[in-house]
Order: structure tokens, then C-alpha cells, then sequence
């Protein structure tokens, strides 16, 4: 089954601990991305990858960091959390064809 | 730039009443596409349907249709006959397409819409 799989699918952490949100597809797909999605702001863009070793920033880069060691795993990392990085955090996977979403990732960071 | 305006941030319905939520879109491409997604309170991403610029036939789903009119450079969802489990965020998006072809999307703000049994 073709999937975008994220962990932890919730998360509850402090300031300043540093985390990573994993992801990872199984459909060979060489271009994947991270998004926030925040009330009222719909989603946006943080960072995306189109292959291993690309990455580049989106509309929100600000505080994160991602990696692109292998073509199904693009985790996002965030060094130092901060309050206003509390949101739910999807990662998708697309082809030219076709984009797939994970289940996203709550994170609230306290 | 590429936009996408929902503006209708709300919507309340009583169930079997048809409603249309509104997408406006912005972008200098000539070619890019258009997408719906539906996010029910579980919280995951539905996608609903992709429309390419080039075709502005209008598409039918069961009870869902969409009108696309790059006149107006809107891109409508209908719902017929609205039920319970239409209840969701609805977000219209819009892929910029780099040379590769990949999808980077760029989202609306989304319509809550509600039905009321």
C-alpha cells in the first residue's frame, strides 16, 4: 500500500529540546516536502527536498532543519523548540502525478 | 506569486441543502494545477480531485462537483445534497510546477463548512 508514514503522531515537549519528526514513503517518489498548517494560515511550506542531498527552504524555514540521506526518509529536525513552533505538522510525498500526505504530527511545545 | 484566497472562512448548512465553496487563485504559470482537499476532525488530508490547467471542463464526483473558469481564475466545489460526513475543512490549493514536474502546493486558508442534521 502506498504510503506517507510520520512519527510520533503526537508530541508534547519543552523549550528548547531538541527533536526530530521522522518520514517516510515506500512509492520511490523523488521530490518531498514539510508543512505547517496553523488556524487561520492553512498550510505552509517549511522545507523540500527533490532528491537525496537537495533540499531547499519553503515559505517557513525559520527555526527547522531538514536531511535527505535516502530517498524514502526526509525527517524534520527542530534544534531548539519554541511555543510558536506548536502546530500540526504534515509531510508529503509527490510525484508528477500524484502528492500524498501523511497522517501529520501534533507537537505542542510548551 | 502564487495565491489562493478561500474566503469564506465558515459554512453552516442543514444536511441535503447544496452548498459551493468559493476558490480564487493567483499565478503567473501557464501551466500549473489545482487541487481540493478535504480534512474531517480525524485531522488527516483527503485529497479530493486535481485539475490541470488546461482543461476547463467541469468535473462530477457522485455529490461533489467542481467549476473551474480560468476567466475568473476560480476553481468552485459544490456539494449536492450535503450530509453529516461532510463536515470538514476544505482547502483549495495550487502546485507550482518546477521543471521536474513535483507538486509544491500552495494552500488556501481553508473553509470549515458544517452540516446540520
Amino acid at each position: 500500500e502506498a504510503q506517507v508514514t510520520q512519527n510520533p503522531r503526537y508530541l508534547i515537549t519543552v523549550t528548547g529540546k531538541k527533536l526530530t519528526v521522522t518520514c517516510s514513503q515506500n512509492m520511490n517518489h523523488e521530490y518531498m516536502s514539510w508543512y505547517r498548517q496553523d488556524p487561520g494560515l492553512g498550510l505552509r511550506q517549511i522545507y523540500y527536498s527533490m532528491n537525496v542531498e537537495v533540499t531547499d527552504k519553503g515559505d517557513v524555514p525559520e527555526g527547522y532543519k531538514v536531511s535527505r540521506k535516502e530517498k524514502r526518509n526526509f525527517p524534520l529536525i527542530l534544534e531548539s523548540p519554541s511555543p510558536n513552533q506548536t502546530s500540526l505538522y504534515f509531510c508529503a510525498s509527490s510525484s508528477s502525478n500524484e502528492q500524498f500526505f501523511g497522517p501529520g504530527t501534533r507537537l505542542t511545545v510548551l | 506569486a502564487q495565491k489562493v484566497t478561500q474566503a469564506q472562512t465558515e459554512i453552516s448548512v442543514v444536511e441535503k441543502e447544496d452548498v459551493t465553496l468559493d476558490c480564487v487563485y493567483e499565478t503567473r504559470d501557464t501551466t500549473y494545477y489545482l487541487f481540493w482537499y478535504k480534512q474531517p476532525p480525524s485531522g488527516e488530508l483527503v485529497f479530493l480531485i486535481r485539475r490541470n490547467s488546461f482543461d476547463e471542463q467541469n468535473e462530477i464526483s457522485g455529490r461533489y462537483s467542481w467549476n473551474f473558469q480560468k476567466s475568473t481564475s476560480s476553481f468552485n466545489f459544490t456539494i449536492t445534497a450535503s450530509q453529516v460526513v461532510d463536515s470538514a475543512v476544505y482547502f483549495c490549493a495550487l502546485s507550482d510546477l518546477p521543471s521536474t514536474g513535483a507538486n509544491n502546493l500552495f494552500f488556501g486558508t481553508g473553509t470549515r463548512l458544517t452540516v446540520i442534521p
